[in-house]
């Protein structure tokens, strides 16, 4: 069935250097993604979102580049620190004709900041 | 504090206890959403509110699971007759009007079946 999924379980990273987080969606009519970081026993943090009208946004530290040509979004943090250690989750809103459906999230991927 | 709030935030049970879980969310949203979160697994959607209208149901894992919103504002999650398939993270999101707008999230209710 149609699912957003992620490309790597677990990625290690220096402290300092940049780490970029990838996401897979297979349905064409998302409209709206969401990237989630999550810490061990709390609920998932609002990082950053981008529209499909757009193909890249920026916040601090943190860059989202979403590529409708091959359903691809991703996650770029600059200058990992230990704090950013957690797991992220890409979800992407699928219209539903005037109801909503949720956001639907893929599995996550396990992001650990090497010292 | 002005986030989603949610209790208890573990709960313990015995298999075929009823349980229920309370959401308030950030006060001026009017959407409020419910999620089951599974170890490794992303949160997973269940139901949804817009005000105290429940607009989709259909997600529910089963009959047993049910929720509600009577004033529009805080939200309860009743599972009843517990399974231990039922043990995971529930989760409460809000967000104001819109289908493109960023939900929030709660800390969750750790539910355990024993």
């Amino acid at each position: 069935g149609e699912s957003v999924g992620l490309h790597l379980p677990t990625l290690s990273v220096q402290e300092g250097d940049n780490s970029i987080i990838n996401c897979a969606y297979s349905n064409s009519a998302s409209d709206y993604f969401i990237w989630y970081k999550q810490e061990s026993g709390k609920g998932p943090q609002f990082i950053i979102d981008i529209r499909s009208n757009m193909d890249k946004r920026q916040g601090q530290r943190v860059t989202v580049l979403l590529n409708k040509t091959v359903k691809h979004l991703s996650l770029q943090i600059a200058a990992t620190q230990p704090g950013d250690s957690a797991v992220y989750f890409c979800a992407e809103n699928r219209p539903s004709g005037g109801g909503a459906d949720g956001l639907t999230f893929g599995k996550g991927t396990h992001l650990i900041i090497q010292p | 504090d002005t986030g989603v709030s949610q209790d208890p935030r573990h709960k313990i049970t015995k298999r075929g206890q009823n349980v229920t879980f309370r959401c308030d969310p950030i006060s001026e949203h009017n959407r409020l959403y419910w999620y089951r979160q599974t170890l490794g697994q992303g949160p997973e959607f269940l139901t949804y509110f817009q005000n105290e209208a429940q607009l989709e149901k259909s997600r529910l894992l089963s009959d047993r699971f049910s929720a509600e919103r009577p004033k529009g504002s805080f939200s309860t999650l009743e599972i009843q007759r517990t399974e231990q398939g039922d043990s995971a993270m529930y989760l409460c999101a809000s967000s104001s009007q819109g289908p493109t707008t960023e939900a929030f999230f709660g800390q969750g209710t750790r539910l355990t079946v024993v």
